[in-house]
């Protein structure tokens, strides 16, 4: 049973474009949301990340936006680059050990 | 690099077997998650240890076991494997287990298990 759902499963943007990816939640008791970005080969590296009581964050080119009414949070990179190219994974944290939920993982691909 | 080490990088076995994989958490951190990645099931969380004590379960097999040790590092033991424990297993470090505020996990290059 999949705590966090995400989509799109995959996604094709070109460079320069804005790549979007959503996710989903239903715990509340989730307290903090973490976005990984994941290159093959490679585990997952945490990227940005926001807590519940604001409701955006900004770092950079990515932004997520979070909005606790409906439980969805989002991640938006601007100018999308081809060293972008990667999956990237929404997870939402449980109190009070950390522990993640991760939502399925977009493969991202921007075209050059 | 993360900082967080883990061997074997590959392990091939067989069905009905059991294996170790070992995880070295980086200098300082307290906290070690074990998680599972596969390709139907997504990355999932199967444990969590905080200086030698299990902290957090989560969808972990009671044919898998793991344990913190004095040195800190940790181990994941898979028995009575099957074809579907086939997959990437990650461990991530965090300084802390018990927050006041979120602590980042750092995650190790993973060991792929192949079970034949």
């Amino acid at each position: 049973q999949q705590q966090v759902k995400q989509s799109p499963q995959s996604l094709i943007v070109q460079k320069g474009g804005i790549s979007i990816i959503n996710c989903a939640y239903e715990n509340t008791a989730f307290d903090y949301f973490p976005w990984y970005q994941q290159f093959p080969g490679k585990g997952p590296a945490l990227l940005i990340a926001i807590r519940p009581d604001v409701s955006e964050k900004k770092e950079g080119r990515f932004t997520i936006s979070f909005n606790k009414s409906a439980k969805q949070f989002s991640l938006h990179i601007m100018d999308s680059q081809p060293g972008d190219s990667a999956t990237y994974f929404c997870a939402a944290a449980l109190p009070p050990y950390n522990d993640m939920r991760f939502g399925a993982g977009t493969r991202l691909t921007v075209k050059p | 690099d993360s900082g967080v080490t883990q061997t074997p990088k590959h392990l091939i076995t067989a069905t009905g077997q059991r294996v170790t994989l070992r995880c070295s958490p980086r200098s300082g951190d307290l906290s070690v998650y074990w998680y599972q990645q596969s390709l139907d099931q997504g990355l999932q969380f199967l444990i969590q240890y905080y200086n030698g004590e299990e902290r957090a379960k989560g969808n972990i097999l009671e044919r898998f076991s793991a344990q913190q040790f004095p040195d800190l590092h940790s181990e994941l033991n898979l028995s009575s494997l099957e074809l579907g424990d086939s997959a990437l297993y990650f461990c991530a470090s965090s300084v802390g287990g018990h927050r006041k505020i979120y602590n980042e996990q750092f995650f190790g290059p993973g060991t792929r298990l192949t079970v034949l």
